[in-house]
């Protein structure tokens, strides 16, 4: 069972625009929701992480948005830029089960 | 650069054959994780250890074994490799055992090609 669900796939967004992806699970126990980005031929770096008693966080351009009664959570990218070309992965974790979502390709066009 | 090394780099073995696969973590950092990523599963937890003693395991297959010495670097054995073994390994460090509270700092990744 995917305890974690990513979408979109693939995402091509102008350079300028906004980036949004999501995740969504079923398990009411996780507590922390990360988000990670990776580059092609490096490892994950975590961008932001957000707990569940905030609903919104920011860190420069990228903003987690979380829905806890939906059980969803988003990651904003603001002024998307050909930089941001990557793979993000969403990730859900409690205690020590820690699950990555399947990924989203992001291509910024300049 | 994260900090976390890894060796080697690119690894080329035949179906069959045993492999070693090594990573140094950050310093100051006790636990080390091991994740396989591959095109259909994307990125999979196998093995965590905390300070030289098995923390939580994951998807890891009875062929793969790990341990972390008290240099604090660890190895990851893959052996029996089958075709499927192919993909990115990545290793990662943080300071404490959680993976709820630390933040995990990722290796570049060994690239096994099996033939």
């Amino acid at each position: 069972q995917q305890q974690v669900k990513q979408s979109p796939q693939s995402l091509i967004v102008q350079k300028g625009g906004i980036s949004i992806i999501n995740c969504a699970y079923e398990n009411t126990a996780f507590d922390y929701f990360p988000w990670y980005q990776q580059f092609p031929g490096k490892g994950p770096a975590l961008l932001i992480a957000i707990r569940p008693d905030v609903s919104e966080k920011k860190e420069g351009r990228f903003t987690i948005s979380f829905n806890k009664s939906a059980k969803q959570f988003s990651l904003h990218i603001m002024d998307s830029q050909p930089g941001d070309s990557a793979t993000y992965f969403c990730a859900v974790s409690y205690g020590q089960n820690f699950v990555f979502g399947p990924g989203t390709r992001l291509s910024v066009l300049p | 650069d994260s900090g976390v090394t890894q060796t080697p780099k690119h690894l080329i073995t035949a179906t069959g054959q045993r492999v070693t696969l090594r990573c140094s973590p950050r310093s100051g950092d006790l636990s080390v994780y091991w994740y396989q990523q591959s095109l259909d599963q994307g990125l999979q937890f196998l093995i965590q250890y905390y300070n030289g003693e098995e923390r939580a395991k994951g998807n890891i297959l009875e062929r793969f074994s790990a341990q972390q010495f008290p240099d604090l670097h660890s190895e990851l054995n893959l052996s029996s490799l089958e075709l499927g073994d192919s993909a990115l390994y990545f290793c990662a460090s943080s300071v404490g055992s959680s993976r709820s509270t630390d933040t995990q700092y990722f290796g570049p990744g060994t690239r096994l090609t099996v033939l």
